[in-house]
């Protein structure tokens, strides 16, 4: 059974840093891997997705990274910002599973003025 | 830019009371699928549409929870009886037949007393 995990749970920096947020999963038969920004009581704003035949995606400020080798992928925010503060999940489509999207739990970041 | 659309936002009932959550996907997108998201975790998947036919309903309370898509484009998911464990975000997705992301609405809260 997939599982995604993202560490840490809870991130707090100050503006104008670099960060990296992390993910994980057991299987890695996905098909991609969806980057995604929550704000609190809101639903799901997809941020970026890799295809399982690419290895990285970037978006202004955010880069995403894929290892289906060793599982794991990376979201790099640069420059962080105030309005970047969110939960930010990622989610694995995994070949045998019909296509449903496997989350994480997510990292909550708050970006400190 | 297309969104998926669900009513209401925001939703509070009683107890044992029936309530019931609309999504309207993105045009032509095939599959549908409504995650339930309790506070501080991530979404799990609750039901899975491809086009009409229910592709993955195995994590649905089917004693309580009911859910169809008559037409293959809207769709509704019915709680009867309500209890308090429910108290969640209900969020719909859709996705094109051939998987290249996924586009969350931006979900209904419900609170159960």
């Amino acid at each position: 059974k997939q599982e995604v995990t993202q560490i840490p749970a809870a991130l707090s920096v100050p503006e104008g840093e670099n960060l990296v947020l992390n993910c994980s999963f057991t299987d890695s038969a996905i098909y991609n891997l969806q980057w995604f920004r929550q704000d609190p009581g809101k639903g799901l704003t997809s941020l970026l997705l890799i295809q399982s035949s690419q290895r990285e995606q970037t978006s202004g400020r955010l880069n995403a990274s894929l290892d289906k080798s060793s599982g794991r992928s990376t979201l790099y925010i640069a420059a962080s910002q105030p309005g970047d503060s969110a939960t930010y999940l990622c989610a694995a489509v995994i070949y045998n599973q019909g296509g449903k999207l496997i989350f994480g739990q997510g990292t909550e970041l708050s970006v400190k003025p | 830019e297309a969104e998926v659309a669900q009513s209401p936002r925001y939703k509070i009932t009683e107890k044992s009371q029936a309530v019931a959550f609309w999504c309207d996907p993105i045009s032509g997108h095939a599959t549908l699928y409504w995650y339930r998201q309790i506070l501080g975790q991530g979404p799990e998947l609750l039901v899975q549409f491809q086009d009409e036919s229910v592709v993955d309903d195995s994590q649905l309370p089917k004693d309580r929870f009911s859910a169809e898509r008559l037409k293959g484009v809207d769709s509704t998911l019915k709680i009867q009886p309500a209890e308090l464990g429910d108290s969640a975000m209900y969020l719909c997705a859709s996705s094109p037949r051939t998987a290249g992301g996924y586009t969350f609405g931006s979900g209904t809260r419900l609170t159960v007393v």
